[in-house]
């Protein structure tokens, strides 16, 4: 079945630094969405992607979803202390079901 | 606008017995998922039901089974429970399956002692 692999699972960050975190599918996707989850939290929708080679952005998260529509990536600049938590990527497998990677844990260290 | 509504927020189960979640969609949307998120762990997929028909289900045993309603309130039923069912059990409903996002209630923290 499809796997979705996130990498690093832990990311730990010096304040106003920049790091990138990375997913890929075993499959190509149709779309790749991003979760955030706050410690004690939700899962929070952040985005979707779905056209070949696509960037967003949301103020200081940049999201690309490659060429290939089989790998994504979210980079995160001038990190701050509300950036704290996990962030999920995620891809549709056949019947619908929503794939979760496993997830990086963004640690923020001031 | 009310977003997804979970409940009870906590569970206190033992060896054997039965639990019973629920969920409540946002207003409009006729999908709901159900996942397992073990602690520090990733996101498990259960159950997704569908205009009141299950459409798909993760890799779980049978014991884990569930509904939805007219109403497209879902519950999750967890029979025979074990000690590794112990989890953060969230519910998530979208407009249309799956694109646009699944949008999570705050969960169901079931503990099995």
């Amino acid at each position: 079945g499809q796997q979705v692999m996130q990498i690093p699972q832990y990311q730990h960050v010096q304040e106003g630094e920049d790091f990138t975190t990375y997913c890929n599918s075993s499959t190509t996707l149709s779309n790749i969405q991003w979760y955030k989850q706050r410690p004690g939290g939700h899962p929070v929708f952040l985005i979707q992607l779905v056209k070949s080679g696509e960037v967003k952005k949301q103020k200081r998260l940049t999201f690309q979803f490659g060429e290939a529509k089989k790998n994504s990536s979210l980079h995160i600049t001038a990190t701050q202390t509300t950036d704290v938590g996990t962030y999920f990527c995620a891809g549709p497998a056949a019947g619908n079901k929503l794939t979760f990677g496993g997830g990086t844990r963004v640690l923020v260290k001031p | 606008e009310a977003g997804v509504t979970q409940s009870p927020t906590h569970l206190i189960k033992t060896r054997g017995q039965q639990a019973t979640l629920r969920c409540s969609p946002i207003s409009g949307h006729t999908s709901v998922y159900w996942y397992q998120q073990a602690l520090g762990l990733g996101l498990q997929f259960l159950l997704w039901y569908d205009e009141g028909e299950e459409r798909n289900r993760g890799n779980f045993p049978p014991r884990f089974s569930g509904r939805q309603f007219p109403n497209y309130s879902s519950e999750l039923n967890v029979n025979a429970l074990e000690l590794e069912d112990s989890a953060l059990y969230l519910c998530a409903s979208s407009l249309a399956p799956p694109g646009g996002g699944l949008f999570f209630g705050e969960g169901s923290r079931l503990t099995v002692l």
